[in-house]
């Protein structure tokens, strides 16, 4: 079956104005993760969702990030005011359940740079 | 707080040789540990977790709590190992989000 989808997968912006990123999770995946990974680093934790709710949005770096998943299948997250330093690929990732046993499987990711 | 460290960014061996990509995690609990893989051009994927205790492509890795160490080993290298690696651990419970490394690049050379 598909995989996890994300698009755009390249987006260009400008600094200070407002992107959307999609994240279409496998059917059937009740948990929804979102990861920034920087030049040369690892996948960072952002946000996750088990069905619509925000179980744990602890890893979003601050008020100009949100994400949202109304029907608890597709996620947005959403970036206002972007600045430079947000740079990144943004990766995304669904799982059967929220449950640290349980594999997540990761979405191709978008390359956000912010010019 | 929940750390993983991949001391190395790089390692470039010759084919046939054995291979160990060294991981270390600090974890106020009991962790699931995990190794990630990126092929070129690809995305990242699960390559094994310590629970199951298998072996995936010839790479086997033992949880020593001891040493709060993962380390990722194969004994004969194969060119097609390239790829980055990542070291990964979450809870085992609710608390699933994962907590990755920085990552290490296996260059297998003919």
């Amino acid at each position: 079956g598909a995989g996890v989808s994300q698009t755009p997968s390249n987006k260009v912006t400008e600094k200070g104005k407002y992107v959307e990123l999609r994240c279409d999770p496998i059917s059937g995946h009740t948990a929804l993760y979102w990861y920034r990974q920087s030049l040369g680093q690892g996948p960072e934790f952002l946000i996750y969702f088990q069905g619509t709710g925000a179980a744990d949005d602890s890893g979003l770096p601050n008020d100009r990030f949100f994400a949202v998943r109304p029907e608890g299948s597709v996620s947005t997250l959403k970036i206002q005011r972007t600045e430079r330093g947000d740079s990144a690929v943004y990766l995304c990732a669904s799982s059967l359940k929220a449950s640290g046993r349980v594999e997540q499987f990761f979405g191709p990711g978008t390359r956000l740079t912010v010019l | 707080a929940q750390r993983v460290t991949q001391p190395e960014k790089l390692l470039s061996v010759f084919k046939g040789a054995p291979v160990e990509l060294k991981c270390n995690y600090s974890y106020s609990g009991s962790p699931e540990l995990f190794w990630y893989v990126q092929y070129s051009r690809q995305r990242l994927q699960l390559l094994l977790r310590h629970i199951s205790r298998e072996s995936i492509k010839g790479f086997t890795a033992d949880l020593n709590k001891g040493e709060t160490s993962f380390h990722l080993k194969k004994p004969i290298a194969q060119e097609e190992d390239s790829a980055m690696y990542y070291c990964a651990l979450s809870g085992a419970g609710a608390n699933s989000k994962l907590t990755f490394g920085k990552g290490i690049t296996l260059s297998v050379r003919p």
